[in-house]
């Protein structure tokens, strides 16, 4: 079974610095999805960036990139230039690739852009 | 288009009622979603259905029900409802498109659900 692990339950960052927030997952799939998705205050599920497994390259969303490094099963969100409207919480997601389509989500990291 | 509704937002229940969420989506999903999600526990999944008609368990089913009668709608029913389901719950409908950009899941506003 797919697990999802995100290490940090909270983090900080003050306006317009970078954060990272780290996820990693565990999967004996070669083919598969990993998502960010943000939850603020309003509870509404937003999805912020997607990767798909086979794509070596990094996404990359406006101020929202990802280090996705598939070997060591790491797929980090980097956010840029960091806004008081990006608190939330953010949830990373593992999808396998074909099959059952099962979403399998991770504890979620609390962020807090600070003035 | 009204992607993915959830029936009721608030519902507050006694010990040992039963009840049914409510979930729709006209975004023609093939797969469907419950979960449920609690502080520091983040999105648990109740139940999903890859299509009309299929189901499977998640990581929590006891305790829930659900029903994929038609692609449009999934079901999650509370036989007799636990203070330890009082929870957010979430219906999601989800597509693999043939590209990735169509690949994600799209969420209801979720339920928030008491049990006293």
């Amino acid at each position: 079974a797919q697990t999802v692990t995100q290490s940090q339950p909270e983090m900080s960052v003050q306006e317009a610095e970078t954060v990272t927030l780290s996820c990693t997952y565990d999967t004996s799939e070669n083919n598969y999805y990993l998502f960010w998705y943000k939850q603020p205050p309003s509870r509404q599920m937003i999805l912020v960036i997607r990767q798909e497994a086979y794509k070596q390259q990094n996404a990359t969303e406006n101020r929202f990139s990802v280090n996705f490094q598939k070997a060591a099963k790491s797929f980090s969100l980097k956010i840029s230039d960091s806004q008081l409207g990006d608190t939330a919480m953010y949830f990373c997601a593992f999808m396998k690739q074909g099959g059952s389509e099962k979403l399998v989500f991770g504890k979620g990291t609390k962020l807090t852009v600070n003035p | 288009n009204a992607g993915v509704t959830q029936t009721p937002k608030f519902q507050v229940l006694k010990t040992g009622q039963s009840m049914t969420l409510q979930c729709a989506q006209d975004m023609n999903h093939n797969s469907m979603y419950w979960y449920r999600q609690d502080p520091g526990m983040g999105l648990r999944l109740i139940y999903y259905s890859a299509s009309e008609g299929t189901t499977d368990k998640g990581e929590v089913p006891n305790g829930y029900n659900v029903s994929r009668l038609n692609k449009r709608e999934f079901s999650l029913r509370l036989e007799s409802a636990a203070p330890s389901q009082t929870s957010v719950y979430f219906c999601a409908g989800g597509t693999r498109g043939r590209k990735t950009m169509n690949t994600e899941a799209f969420f209801g506003q979720g339920t928030r659900l008491t049990v006293v």
